[in-house]
């Protein structure tokens, strides 16, 4: 079946270290997205990619970062300079770029927890 | 700048009822809506996509209208299940492309 899949599940960070989030997707989507999430609030725009080889910060993208080398990969790096990374990560894909009126398929999510 | 609130943020019904969650927003100058569905720890899926030249959609059990001019849209639930308890979001797509996100409204139906 095709999908988007994310690991790790659960992840935990300790104080200076960077950790990476895997998202691969099956769908043969164009675009690929990492959302944050937080209780009470709406999911926010970390980072996106409309192509391989490209990629463009959202609204939050301070103490992140991406790469998209492969079509089917779009992982991120939570680093030691997001002071507060503690929240559910979710990737999404759609078939074209944001320009598109397809809807966006979304992982199970990655929650990430400092220690 | 584009906001999407969703009232109430959570709301509780017995099994049978229909019902209607809210979503408003304040540009009305929007591509599309989409509406979306939450299991806890999980990701989201995708319920109902409303395009702005359009007035509703509808899949099984669930229609969405949408409203430019008065900056919203609802949800409607037919004939409410227990499984059909989770969190509903809505997200419009605005000028700069982007989609905006509600914060959600948790859904609760009794059996």
């Amino acid at each position: 079946d095709g999908g988007i899949t994310q690991s790790p599940k659960y992840l935990f960070r300790k104080e200076g270290q960077n950790v990476t989030l895997s998202c691969e997707q099956n769908l043969n989507h164009d675009a690929m997205y990492w959302y944050r999430q937080d209780p009470g609030q709406g999911l926010r725009l970390i980072y996106y990619s409309q192509i391989v080889n490209d990629f463009q910060k959202g609204d939050i993208a301070e103490g992140y970062s991406v790469s998209r080398e492969k079509k089917e990969s779009f992982p991120l790096t939570v680093t030691s300079a997001q002071k507060n990374p503690t929240a559910f990560y979710l990737c999404a894909s759609s078939i074209t770029s944001l320009q598109g009126g397809q809807p966006q398929h979304f992982g199970d999510g990655t929650r990430l927890s400092i220690l | 700048k584009q906001e999407v609130t969703q009232i109430p943020a959570a709301l509780s019904v017995p099994e049978g009822e229909n019902l209607v969650l809210n979503c408003s927003f304040t540009d009305s100058a929007i591509y599309n809506l989409q509406w979306f569905r939450q299991d806890p720890g999980k990701g989201l899926t995708s319920l109902l996509l409303i395009q702005s030249s359009q007035r509703e959609q509808t899949s099984g059990r669930l229609n969405a209208s949408l409203d430019k001019s008065s900056g919203r849209s609802t949800l409607y639930i037919a004939a409410s299940q227990p499984g059909d308890s989770a969190t509903y979001l809505c997200a419009v797509k605005g000028s700069n492309y982007q989609l905006i996100w509600g914060a959600g409204t948790k859904l609760i139906i009794k059996p």
